[in-house]
């Protein structure tokens, strides 16, 4: 069992589409990361959230922290096919860091 | 200045035979943790040291060990290897524990692994 749950596994849009991904858990996290990863290269951070309620833009990318610390969204605006890869959550649990299996989005052009 | 580097990227073996993977992590970086991805598993925590120390470890069996240098490079052995050890093994480096950059992890592009 994971103990970050994400949703869905597998998703396929097209070019300009709005996406939401979801990361759930039955635990608080202090703070919960999402990665990018791209075949063949390892996974590359792109926000950590701290605080419960917490939005953060990355240009089309949104985050959320949820306000009990214990789910977090990531929102893609007009995905483009550069999108594409395996998003994973990320949160610290005592003193480790735990994934979920995450989500692999496909942005066809 | 230059990432994370792994080695070998790509290793065949097969069942009973043992491997050793590298890590070299970012100048300045201390702390190294390594995970096992797999299709179905997702990325699982392996161990993670910090000053020729293990500090955490995760849930495998002592087939699974690692070690880290006085110059911050890792490595870790997989002895009596299995068909399920397959996997795409990741190293990944930050600051030291408790720092500002802690939370901070930068992978390298993995040492993939297939057991024949």
């Amino acid at each position: 069992t994971q103990l970050l749950e994400q949703s869905p596994q597998f998703l396929s849009i097209q070019e300009g589409e709005n996406l939401t991904v979801y990361c759930n858990s039955s635990s608080v996290f202090s703070s919960l990361q999402w990665y990018r990863q791209e075949p063949g290269e390892g996974p590359v951070l792109l926000v950590t959230v701290v605080t419960g309620g917490e939005v953060k833009k990355l240009k089309r990318l949104t985050f959320q922290f949820g306000d009990a610390r214990k789910d977090s969204s990531l929102h893609i605006t007009a995905a483009q096919p550069g999108d594409t890869g395996l998003y994973l959550c990320a949160g610290r649990y005592g003193n480790k860091l735990v994934f979920g299996a995450g989500t692999i989005l496909r942005v066809k052009s | 200045k230059a990432g994370v580097t792994q080695t070998p990227r790509y290793l065949i073996k097969t069942r009973g035979q043992q491997v050793t993977l590298s890590c070299s992590p970012i100048s300045g970086h201390r702390s190294v943790s390594w995970y096992q991805q797999t299709p179905g598993q997702g990325l699982q925590f392996l161990f993670e040291y910090f000053s020729e120390t293990q500090r955490n470890k995760g849930n495998f069996p002592g087939r699974f060990s690692g070690r880290q240098f006085s110059n911050s490079r890792s490595e870790m052995n997989v002895s009596t290897l299995e068909l399920g050890d397959s996997a795409l093994y990741l190293c990944a480096s930050s600051l030291e524990p408790g720092s500002a950059g802690a939370n901070v992890l930068t992978f390298g592009a993995g040492s993939r692994l297939t057991v024949l």
